[in-house]
This record gives C-alpha cells, sequence and structure tokens, in this order.
C-alpha cells in the first residue's frame, strides 16, 4: 500500500524567510504527485503536481518542488514567503492508474508579519 | 464555471441516526471522489466513481458507509447509525478521467452528539 510522510507537522516562519517542506512516499510503482494547500476557511486547492518529464516543478504563488527518485521525495519550496502563504500543506500521490490521492499528514505553516 | 459544491455544508446530528451528504461535482467530469477529513485520522480515501465502472470501496470504513451516484453526476454519501467518531469533514472531488488534478468542494462537516 502506498503511504506518504510529512515530517513537519507545523512550521512557524518570518515574512521573506525561505520555507521547505518535506514529503516522503513509499509505492512500487509509476506515481504521480502533487501539493494541495488549504487557506484558513477554504477548500483544498491545487499547488502544484508532477506526473513526468522535469523534476523541477513550478506551481502557483512562487512555489516549486523537486520530484527525486532515488529518495522517494518531493519536498515543496518558496524562497520567500508572505502572510498569506499561512495555510495548511498537504503532498498527496496517486498511482498510474490515476485513483485516489493518499495524502500525507499535512503541515501547517505560520507566517508572522 | 462552477466548482464542486456540497451540501448541506454543516450538519449536526444524534448518536444513531442516518445522515446523507450530497456531491454536485463539476459538469463533464467523469470521476468522483469522497474523502474525509478529521483530528485524528488526516485526510483519507473514502469511495471512488469513474464513469459507469463499479465504484472502488475500498476506502471506506464500515459497512454503515454506502455511496451512489445517479447518471454520472450528482453523489450521496449515506452513513447509517452514525457514531460519534464518524464526525469529520467529508470532502467531495471530481476530476476528468485519468490521473488528472482533483478539484475539491467546501466539504460538509459532520457533527454526531
Amino acid at each position: 500500500a502506498q503511504s506518504v510522510s510529512q515530517h513537519n507537522h507545523h512550521v512557524i516562519l518570518s515574512e521573506a524567510a525561505s520555507l521547505e517542506l518535506g514529503c516522503n512516499y513509499s509505492y512500487g510503482g509509476t506515481v504521480n504527485l502533487f501539493w494541495y494547500v488549504q487557506y484558513p476557511g477554504q477548500h483544498l486547492q491545487l499547488l502544484l503536481k508532477y506526473f513526468s518529464g522535469d523534476p523541477l516543478v513550478k506551481g502557483i504563488k512562487g512555489f516549486e518542488a523537486e520530484f527525486i527518485k532515488s529518495k522517494f521525495s518531493f519536498n515543496l519550496r518558496k524562497p520567500s514567503v508572505q502572510w498569506s502563504d499561512t495555510a495548511e500543506y498537504f503532498c498527496a500521490v496517486t498511482g498510474n492508474a490515476g485513483n485516489m490521492l493518499t495524502f500525507g499528514g499535512g503541515t501547517r505553516l505560520m507566517v508572522k508579519p | 464555471g462552477a466548482g464542486v459544491s456540497q451540501s448541506p455544508s454543516n450538519k449536526v446530528t444524534e448518536k444513531g441516526k442516518d445522515v446523507e451528504l450530497r456531491c454536485d461535482p463539476i459538469s463533464g467530469h467523469t470521476a468522483l471522489y469522497w474523502y474525509r477529513q478529521s483530528l485524528g485520522q488526516g485526510l483519507e480515501f473514502l469511495i471512488y466513481f469513474q464513469g459507469n465502472s463499479a465504484p472502488d470501496k475500498s476506502g471506506l470504513p464500515s459497512d454503515r458507509f454506502s455511496a451512489e451516484r445517479t447518471g454520472g453526476s450528482v453523489s450521496t454519501l449515506t452513513i447509517q447509525r452514525t457514531q460519534q467518531e464518524d464526525s469529520a469533514v467529508y470532502l467531495c472531488a471530481s476530476s476528468s478521467p485519468g490521473p488528472n488534478e482533483q478539484f475539491f468542494g467546501p466539504g460538509t462537516r459532520l457533527t454526531v452528539l
């Protein structure tokens, strides 16, 4: 069975700090990888996704993630966070059949102004 | 265009009662998913519908849970004889076929007293 692990449960940063959120997955076949974000009071939205090709993926709002197959990792990065990035971030994976998402436990990010 | 909608947004019920939660997917999306989000368990997959195929029910936690999708569009998740541990936010998502982005609705917050 596939699983996703997010190492940081809570992260507190000041504005303009750099961000890296860890995500590791366990799956025996080809994977599709996603980062979703849930802003306070809002529904889950897609930040970025990786299916194939360039392992460095750029998403919305200045976020990017790098797929490192040898490390089974898909870490999320942003060079300079803003107060508006305060949210919960979820890493998720599907198998190549495109079925259900398996989510990590989420990381709550608080950015202090 | 309209996104995924869910109703009701909040539902409070007494232990032992049945509840029905509704999801209207994005028009034209043939894939529909139910997940639930709870403090103890994070985001968990429940059930997946793809077109006219038999649904993938592998995530349903007990036989008190069932779902149907009528006419390939609207879906209803039914929980019979609700228990306090069923309290959670129930999320619906839809997508086009294959490993594509899933678009999430705002969720139904279920509280079982």
